[in-house]
């Protein structure tokens, strides 16, 4: 039963620190998508990538966060430094993609990030 | 940028009931996006429709690009289907999903 994998699944901070969470998107997957869900603002896309080179990532504020893909079964949000809002769950997800575009989208169970 | 507003917010129903949760976004999309989220977290795609109307078990759900309207049916709910039922887009040549507010879902016994 293929899945996507996301570690850590809860992960507890203080303000200044360095965090990196980590994805597995599934098997042949080419496209990975990272995702924030807050209580204020609920689902939204942070970045996305295809054959890992990053397509989008105007969601995600540059001067503190950075998601890369160093290779085909690995994808890496950070923040540095973190900040209390920053405070959500974060979810990868992975899709087969191609020229008319992504397919259905398998999320991972998400990372819980608290930033004291 | 894509505005997507679901109704009902909130829905509370008796087992076996109907159920209709409804969708509507701004601008064309190349495709919408049924979500459910369990208390938990996890999520889990639905559907990903483009026309018409797609259908797995007691779930239906249909679209009307001239409209820009979704709807998602559930028939003989079960408690079971209580969660939280998110629609979400993607278009203009991007595949990264634009998400509605949800719809909080209770079936009860």
């Amino acid at each position: 039963d293929a899945r996507v994998t996301q570690t850590p699944r809860h992960k507890v901070t203080e303000m200044g620190q360095e965090v990196t969470m980590r994805c597995q998107p599934i098997l042949g997957h080419n496209t990975v998508f990272w995702y924030r869900q807050t209580m204020m603002q609920g689902l939204e896309l942070l970045a996305y990538f295809r054959n890992r080179a990053p397509l989008d990532d105007s969601g995600m504020p540059k001067d503190r966060f950075s998601a890369e893909m160093p290779d085909a079964t690995l994808a890496t949000l950070k923040i540095q430094p973190s900040e209390p809002r920053d405070s959500a769950v974060y979810f990868c997800a992975s899709a087969r993609g191609g020229v008319v575009g992504a397919d259905t989208q398998y999320f991972g169970p998400g990372t819980r990030l608290t930033v004291l | 940028k894509n505005e997507v507003e679901q109704s009902p917010q909130n829905l509370t129903a008796q087992e076996g009931e109907f159920i209709t949760i409804n969708c509507s976004y701004s601008v064309g999309i190349s495709a919408l996006h049924w979500l459910q989220q369990h208390p938990g977290g996890g999520i889990v795609s639905l559907f990903m429709l483009s026309s018409g109307k797609k259908k797995h078990g007691r779930l239906i759900a249909t679209i009307n690009i001239q409209e820009k309207h979704s709807s998602l049916h559930i028939t003989a709910s079960h408690p079971r289907d209580s969660a939280v039922y998110i629609c979400a887009v993607s278009g203009g040549g991007a595949d990264g999903l634009t998400f509605g507010k949800g719809t909080h879902l209770i079936i009860q016994p």
